[in-house]
C-alpha cells in the first residue's frame, strides 16, 4: 500500500517560514491535499490539488509537489498556526485514501 | 452554511455493534461523495470509508473491510456507518467529511466527530 512520510515535528520562530514535507513514491504524479488540526478540533482543509487554497485560508499558506516530495509552506508564521498538519492523497492502485502520519508544528 | 453532525458514538464491548450517523445540511447532499475518517486517542488521522454520491462506488480501509458498512440516504441527507465485530483498536473519534463530486479527492468540510470506545 502507498505510504506517506511526514516529519513528526517542525519548529519555527514567529515571522519565519515553516516547511512541512510529505514524502511518497512518485508523489508528484498525484494530487496532494493538506489539513490543519488544532487540539480538540476537527481537521480543516488548507491546501488542495497541491497548491490551491480554499476560501478563508490566508495566502501565507502555499503548497508544491514534485518528484517524491510535496511541501506545505507557511510564511510569516503566527502563534495561531501551531497545530498538527496532515497530507493526503488518493492511491489509485488500492482505491484507498491515504493520510501521512502528521507533523506537529511548534511556534517557538 | 455547510454543517455535518455526527451521532451514535458511545461505549461498546468488544465484538459488539454500533451505527454512526451523520446529518448533513447547507448543501446538496446528493451531489457529493462522503467519507468517514477516524482518529484514535493521541494518534493521527486514518481514512475508514468513502461512498460516491449515488452509492455506486464504495471503498473501505483494509482494517475495517468486512466489518464496517458505509451507506447513505440522499432523501434524508444522511450518511451512516454500521460497525460490527468491534475491536479495542477501533476506539477513536469518528469524523464525517464531505468529499467532492468524485470520491478520489479532498475533504472540504468535516463534522466535529463522535467518540467510539470499545472496551469491556
Amino acid at each position: 500500500s502507498y505510504v506517506l512520510t511526514q516529519p513528526p515535528s517542525v519548529s519555527v520562530a514567529p515571522g519565519k517560514t515553516a516547511r512541512i514535507t510529505c514524502g511518497g513514491n512518485n508523489i508528484g504524479s498525484k494530487s496532494v491535499h493538506w489539513y490543519q488540526q488544532k487540539p480538540g478540533q476537527a481537521p480543516v482543509l488548507v491546501i488542495y490539488y497541491d497548491s490551491d487554497r480554499p476560501s478563508g485560508i490566508p495566502e501565507r499558506f502555499s503548497g508544491s509537489n514534485s518528484g517524491n516530495t510535496a511541501t506545505l509552506t507557511i510564511s510569516r508564521v503566527e502563534a495561531g498556526d501551531e497545530a498538527d498538519y496532515y497530507c493526503q492523497v488518493w492511491d489509485s492502485s488500492s482505491d484507498h485514501q491515504v493520510f501521512g502520519g502528521g507533523t506537529k508544528l511548534t511556534v517557538l | 452554511e455547510v454543517q455535518l453532525v455526527e451521532s451514535g458514538g458511545g461505549l461498546v464491548k468488544p465484538g459488539g455493534s454500533l451505527r454512526l450517523s451523520c446529518a448533513a445540511s447547507g448543501f446538496t447532499f446528493s451531489s457529493y461523495s462522503m467519507n468517514w475518517v477516524r482518529q484514535a486517542p493521541g494518534k493521527g488521522l486514518e481514512w475508514v470509508s468513502s461512498i460516491s454520491s449515488s452509492s455506486s462506488y464504495i471503498y473501505y480501509a483494509d482494517s475495517v473491510k468486512g466489518r464496517f458498512t458505509i451507506s447513505r440516504d440522499n432523501a434524508k441527507n444522511s450518511l451512516y456507518l454500521q460497525m460490527n465485530s468491534l475491536r479495542a483498536e477501533d476506539t477513536a473519534v469518528y469524523y464525517c467529511a464531505r468529499g467532492q463530486t468524485t470520491v478520489t479527492t479532498h475533504f472540504d468540510y468535516w463534522g466535529q466527530g463522535t467518540l467510539v470506545t470499545v472496551s469491556s
